[in-house]
């Protein structure tokens, strides 16, 4: 079955700097690349995703890339703030079978 | 609309009992699902559903049983509670379309102690 292994485990940065985590998937059949942010006590939220057939997707501050041939997927986030302090996770999806990457703990420092 | 709801919020169990977490959803979505999250694991797939009276495992189905009689409800049954069973369970939903599933909405999750 699928395997999503996510990194780093954990990630410090200074506000206004970028963060980037990455993510490596083992089925290629994979078709669907959520990213979730999730903030204590709270049910993971959807920040972004992207298909097989996208290479790139933006909103703001925030973008993923997509590489097939290497299967794998990374989050940027570009002018880091307090708030974006949280944990991330990625996932991989085929045929309704979502399964998640380990986590990322980012701490922005002020 | 409330969106995806889970009850009880909280639970203590003692080792054998049996429960049903509740999940419900009111935005008409086919694809539900059910996540256990424990420290430094992630979330991993319990069971899901693409539709009413379709279910299917996910990677750590065993000590649990799912049913989908409508498409709003998704309850998750523990048979004999075990403390290996204590995490935070996390019930999603979201479109479903030719197999391919959209954004997932969770639920505020159910912690769950065995003892």
């Amino acid at each position: 079955g699928e395997n999503v292994e996510q990194h780093p485990s954990t990630l410090s940065v200074q506000e206004g700097d970028s963060a980037v985590i990455k993510c490596t998937y083992s089925d290629s059949a994979s078709n669907y690349f959520p990213w979730y942010k999730q903030e204590l006590g709270k049910g993971p939220q959807l920040i972004i995703d992207i298909r097989s057939n996208v290479g790139e997707k933006k909103d703001q501050r925030i973008a993923v890339t997509l590489n097939k041939t290497a299967k794998h997927f990374s989050l940027h986030i570009t002018e880091t703030q307090p708030e974006d302090s949280a944990v991330y996770f990625c996932a991989a999806s085929k045929t309704g079978k979502l399964i998640f990457g380990q986590g990322t703990e980012l701490s922005v420092k002020p | 609309n409330a969106g995806v709801t889970q009850t009880p919020k909280f639970q203590v169990l003692k080792t054998g009992q049996s429960m049903t977490l509740q999940c419900a959803q009111d935005m008409n979505h086919e694809y539900m699902s059910w996540y256990r999250q424990d420290p430094g694991m992630g979330l991993r797939l319990i069971h899901y559903s693409v539709g009413a009276g379709i279910t299917d495992q996910g990677e750590v189905p065993n000590g649990y049983n799912v049913s989908r009689s409508t498409t709003e409800d998704f309850p998750l049954r523990l048979l004999s509670a075990a403390p290996s069973q204590t995490s935070v369970y996390f019930c999603a939903s979201s479109y479903a379309t030719s197999g391919d599933i959209g954004p997932q909405y969770f639920g505020p999750g159910t912690r769950l102690l065995v003892l």
